[in-house]
C-alpha cells in the first residue's frame, strides 16, 4: 500500500511566521502535489513536482514555495503566513506519465494562521 | 484550470437506498475519477473510468461517463452509515488531475 505521511495534522500559527509543511511517501512515486481544501471551493493544486528539484506552478501558488531535494520529500513553504492562508493543506503523489492516473493522498494538515 | 461541479452540493438518504451523484466537467479528458473524503481525513480513490468507457463498476459503486455531455455519475448501491463522506470528481486531460467541490453524502442508520 501506497503511504504518504504529512508531517502535522494540525497547526497554528502567527502572522508573518514562516511555516513549512512536509510530505513523505513511501512508493517511489515521481510526482508529487500540493493542494488546498477551502469549504465551497473544493481542491486547488498550488504546486507539483514531477522530478527532483523539479517543480511547477499550479493554480494559486502566490505566497507559496516549495522544494524537493529527494524524492520521496516534497515540502510546501509559506514564507510569511498571512491569515487568508488558513485551510486544510493536502499532499498527493502519483505515478509518472504523460496521462494522470490515480493519485494518493496524505491525511491532511489542518493550519489556522492567527 | 477550471473546476469541475458536482450536483448535488449535499444528499441526506437512509441506510439501504441508493445514492447517486452527478459531475459535469469542462474539458476533452483522458480520464475521470472519483474520490472519497471522510470528515477532516485526506481523499481516497474509489475509481476511474477512461474516456472511451461509457460505465464500470467496482463493489456497490457504479460509474457512467458522457462525454458528449461531459458528465459523469456515481451511484452507490444499499447505502451504510460508514458511507457517510464527501465524494469528488476529478478530470484528468493532461499531467494534473482538476477536483470539483464534491458532494457531501449522509447516510442516516
Amino acid at each position: 500500500d501506497v503511504k504518504v505521511t504529512q508531517s502535522s495534522r494540525y497547526l497554528v500559527k502567527r502572522t508573518g511566521e514562516k511555516v513549512f509543511l512536509e510530505c513523505v511517501q513511501d512508493m517511489d512515486h515521481e510526482n508529487m502535489f500540493w493542494y488546498r481544501q477551502d469549504p465551497g471551493l473544493g481542491l486547488r493544486l498550488i504546486y507539483f513536482s514531477y522530478d527532483v528539484k523539479m517543480k511547477e506552478k499550479g493554480d494559486i501558488p502566490e505566497g507559496y514555495s516549495v522544494s524537493r531535494e529527494k524524492k520521496e520529500r516534497f515540502s510546501l513553504i509559506l514564507e510569511s503566513a498571512s491569515t487568508n492562508q488558513t485551510s486544510m493543506y493536502l499532499c498527493a503523489t502519483g505515478l509518472a506519465g504523460g496521462y494522470q492516473e490515480t493519485q494518493y493522498f496524505g491525511p491532511g494538515t489542518r493550519l489556522l494562521v492567527l | 484550470s477550471q473546476q469541475g461541479e458536482e450536483d448535488p452540493q449535499a444528499l441526506s438518504i437512509q441506510e439501504g437506498e441508493n445514492a447517486t451523484m452527478n459531475c459535469s466537467y469542462k474539458t476533452s479528458i483522458n480520464n475521470l475519477q472519483w474520490y472519497r473524503q471522510n470528515s477532516g481525513r485526506g481523499l481516497v480513490h474509489l475509481i476511474l473510468i477512461r474516456s472511451n468507457e461509457r460505465e464500470k463498476h467496482s463493489g456497490r459503486l457504479r460509474v457512467t461517463l458522457d462525454t458528449s455531455k461531459k458528465s459523469s455519475s456515481l451511484l452507490i448501491t444499499a447505502s451504510r452509515a460508514a458511507d457517510t463522506a464527501s465524494y469528488f470528481c476529478s478530470e484528468n486531460a493532461g499531467n494534473m488531475l482538476t477536483f470539483g467541490g464534491g458532494t457531501r453524502l449522509m447516510v442516516k442508520p
